[in-house]
Order: C-alpha cells, then structure tokens, then sequence
C-alpha cells in the first residue's frame, strides 16, 4: 500500500510564530486531506486538496501531486492550534484512505 | 447540521461483555466509516459502508461487527473483547466513499 510520512514529527512553536508542516506519499493521489485533532481526540477537517493551493483563514496549503508532497502552513500561530496534524490520501484504484504519522505541534504562550 | 454524533463518549467493558457503539448523521452522506486509534498513533480504518453496503472489512476480528440500519445510522456491536482492543473509535461520514471526511468525537474504550 501507498506509505504517507509526515515532518517534523514533533514541534514547538511559541504563540504567533509561523509553521510548515509537511506530507510526503510515496505513489500518486486523487485524494489528500488535512486535519487536526485536538487534545481531547476530535478529528476536524481542514482542507480536502489532491491538488492546488487552498486558504481559509490563518491556514494554507498546497499539494504537488506530481512531486509527491503537500504542504500545510499555519501563520500566527495560537494555543489553539496545539494538537496532532494528520495528513490522508487515497491513491488511484485503491479504495482506502491511509493517514500518515502525524506531527505533534505545541505553540506555548 | 454538520455533525456526526457519536455514542457513548468512554465505554469500560469486561472480556466478557457485549456492548455497542452508536454513530449517527444527518448530512445525508451515503458512506460512513469506523476507524480506530491507538494512543500516539494514526486512526486505522476498520470497516466501511457504501450506500448501507459494506464495501470495505480491513480484516478486523469478527467479534467486532458493524451494523448500518439506515443511511443516518452505524453501529459497532462488540462482543468478547480483548484488553488490546482498547483504543479510541473513531466514526467518520463523507457525501459519497472517499470524499471530505467529517469525525465524531469518538468513543474511549477500555476493555478489563
């Protein structure tokens, strides 16, 4: 099956400063996802992007499906923003959806 | 409504028990999905349904068993746990199999 690595597995920003997270997949997509799960387990969609360049609000991201990768950025960062970052992907004649690794991001006040 | 309700919110059971874990939307998403996560790690997909069909077993032990009553509706019987299959229970819905993905907020399940 397709493997999905994210980086950094970990980080720690401190309050407004700005990050990028990235997904590498290891063949090509017709489906790529980006959430969040909060500290308490909920799940929230982001950004459903299998190509392009989409914004809503302080986030951003960008997937290169022909290089393999996307991109999340997250801009000022908040406390909020704390959680586990996960991308997902689906990748033609493959029926399942596969989340990558995850990065933990802690933004400190 | 852009919810997926799930029911309830932590479950403690005995090896010996049956209980069941309830999902539910009202979207109007014809797939709905089962994944569970293991502390640290990323969800893994269990089971989905299409159009009330399943469509996906990723080979999980029968003593779990999905139900889909109705196109709103999910259930996850469970029957004969064991302490391993502690995890959170993720259920999920999407307009059609593999599209956007919405989450409930999941079932915390421990199993004695």
């Amino acid at each position: 099956g397709i493997q999905v690595e994210q980086s950094p597995p970990d980080l720690i920003l401190q309050e407004g400063a700005n990050s990028t997270l990235r997904c590498n997949f290891s063949d090509s997509v017709n489906n790529l996802q980006w959430f969040h799960q909060n500290p308490w387990g909920q799940l929230i969609n982001l950004f459903y992007i299998p190509s392009g360049t989409k914004q809503n609000g302080r986030l951003s991201a960008t997937t290169v499906a022909t290089e393999r990768y996307s991109l999340l950025y997250i801009s000022s960062s908040q406390t909020t923003d704390s959680g586990v970052y996960f991308c997902a992907v689906k990748n033609e004649g493959y029926q399942k959806v596969t989340f990558g690794t995850g990065t933990k991001l802690q933004v400190i006040p | 409504d852009t919810e997926v309700t799930q029911t309830p919110k932590h479950l403690v059971m005995g090896m010996t028990n049956k209980k069941s874990l309830k999902c539910e939307q009202h979207m109007g998403h014809r797939a709905m999905y089962w994944y569970k996560q293991k502390a640290k790690k990323p969800p893994e997909l269990m089971f989905v349904y299409s159009y009330e069909k399943l469509s996906i077993n990723e080979s999980v032990p029968s003593r779990f068993s999905p139900e889909c009553p109705n196109s709103s509706l999910l259930n996850l019987h469970l029957h004969a746990l064991q302490p391993e299959d502690s995890a959170l229970y993720l259920c999920a819905s999407s307009g059609r199999m593999n599209e956007k993905l919405f989450f409930g907020s999941g079932t915390q399940l421990s199993v004695l």
